[in-house]
């Protein structure tokens, strides 16, 4: 069974510009989540995909954005990049909304750490 | 709204002590989940329980204890005989919507240290 992978582990950019990170999900998982997690803090959610939809959202602009591909991999996309934005991006996968009882256990990657300039 | 507290922002204890990490949620809703899941220095959160808002039962698994109270909104978290390798930042979560478009609540943490 394939965990979450997340890519890249690790970069920096700086104010202004944009960034995409990536993330596969664990196989027979076909929902994706995004979590920003601040230094010291815990996740925050940003967003949850579901058959390439977005499916629920958090306390965030529009410029955070994301897709979900047919193969239920998921891009989130950051423009306008703040310092503030500078923290651990968590991608989790689940099963089918739709499952009940199993389904809203999150499996997470190692995650994406964006250090903002 | 939904909020999840974790007083203990850091915990120490020697190798081999029990230790008890406290979660204190807020929900409205009647039907929810509660989580703990435990992020190694790597950075991954692991699982470690859910438990529905219908299941008052406390649970053992190994060294691993959780105290489910309705009455307090309290989903307390024990570790017996405590390792080195407990050591990490460990969660409480609130998820008010099991289905579509769920939406996990975290509490900022707490950093448990064993020492050896």
């Amino acid at each position: 069974e394939t965990g979450v992978t997340q890519s890249p582990t690790h970069l920096i950019k700086t104010r202004g510009q944009q960034v995409t990170l990536r993330c596969s999900s664990q196989s027979g998982h076909n929902t994706v989540s995004w979590y920003q997690q601040a230094l010291g803090q815990g996740p925050q959610f940003i967003f949850q995909y579901y058959r390439e939809e977005e499916n629920g959202r958090g306390n965030f602009p529009p410029r955070f954005s994301g897709l979900q591909f047919p193969n239920y991999s998921s891009e989130l996309n950051v423009n306008a990049l703040e310092l503030d934005d500078s923290a651990l991006y968590l991608c989790a996968s689940s099963l089918d909304p739709g499952q009940g009882a199993g389904a809203n256990v999150l499996t997470f990657g190692a995650g994406s750490r964006l250090t903002v300039l | 709204a939904q909020k999840v507290t974790q007083a203990q922002t850091e915990i120490s204890v020697v190798e081999k002590e029990d230790v008890t990490l406290d979660c204190v949620y807020e929900t409205r809703d009647t039907t929810y989940y509660l989580f703990w899941y435990k992020q190694p220095p790597s950075g991954e959160l692991v699982f470690l329980i859910r438990r529905n808002s219908f299941d008052e039962q406390n649970e053992i698994s190994g060294r691993y204890s959780w105290n489910f109270q309705k009455s307090t909104s309290s989903f307390n978290f024990t570790i017996t005989a405590s390792q080195v390798v407990d050591s990490a930042v460990y969660f409480c979560a609130l998820s008010e919507v099991p289905n579509y478009g769920q939406n996990f609540v975290f509490g900022p943490g707490t950093r448990l240290s064993v020492l050896p």
